[in-house]
């Protein structure tokens, strides 16, 4: 089946500095792909679609400034979480659709940060 | 998009079937059933999805209720790696559209 990876797995930064998280689709193309975040013992939550080529749309709740994302091309989108703090330490998952095939929507293995 | 509705919580012996239920009344005609499941610190695995008619493939089943108002997933053979916590999600079928995560269901399989 599709794969979509996530890079890094893990990641340990100190508060006020900012982590980039990358989501890969490897053998398909992704026109739209979406991140969600997920606190211990909850549901993913959808935090933001990414459109290649244009503006992410956030969800509501979700600040534009903190959590960037770009989607330069059909099959890379990055969450780039800026001036992180302990808050905003989570489980952060990606997904994707082959918008060629209008297949399900694949998931990546999901990045957890610890903001310390 | 549809919201639906599972028990939080489900056992099953390993070996048997696990039938778990998702109940999605305000369907809309265009709207497909997925199903994905959460294994621990892992990103979610799909399943399998349908419109109207039963499904199924090398992992579960899928029954769907004439009305489409609910749904059943089926694991014939439930084992330990079965546990997870699965979910039931309503979304129509394009590449755009974007899937919302309601609880689920946390399956615990014992020996």
């Amino acid at each position: 089946g599709a794969v979509v990876s996530q890079h890094p797995s893990w990641v340990i930064c100190k508060s006020g500095t900012s982590v980039k998280i990358e989501c890969r689709s490897l053998d398909f193309q992704a026109t739209t792909m979406f991140w969600y975040r997920q606190f211990p013992k909850q549901s993913l939550m959808l935090m933001a679609t990414s459109n290649e080529g244009s503006k992410a749309t956030y969800e509501q709740g979700v600040e534009k400034d903190k959590f960037l994302i770009n989607h330069a091309s059909l099959t890379l989108s990055t969450l780039t979480v800026t001036s992180a703090h302990p808050e905003d330490s989570s489980f952060y998952i990606c997904s994707a659709r082959d918008t060629g095939r209008d297949t399900e929507a694949f998931f990546g293995q999901g990045t957890r940060l610890t903001v310390v | 998009d549809a919201k639906t509705t599972q028990p939080p919580s489900m056992d099953c012996a390993e070996g048997r079937a696990a039938n778990l239920p998702c109940n999605h009344s305000t369907i809309s005609g265009n709207e497909y059933v997925y199903w994905y499941r959460q294994i621990h610190s892992q990103g979610p695995q799909y399943i399998i999805h349908g419109l109207k008619n039963n499904e199924t493939n090398e992992m579960a089943s899928l029954i769907i209720t004439e009305d489409r108002k609910s749904s059943t997933l089926i694991l014939p053979h439930a084992t330990l790696r079965d546990t997870a916590v699965y979910y039931c999600i309503v979304s129509r079928y394009t590449g755009f559209q974007k899937l919302v995560f309601g609880t689920g269901t946390r399956l615990l399989v014992s020996p």
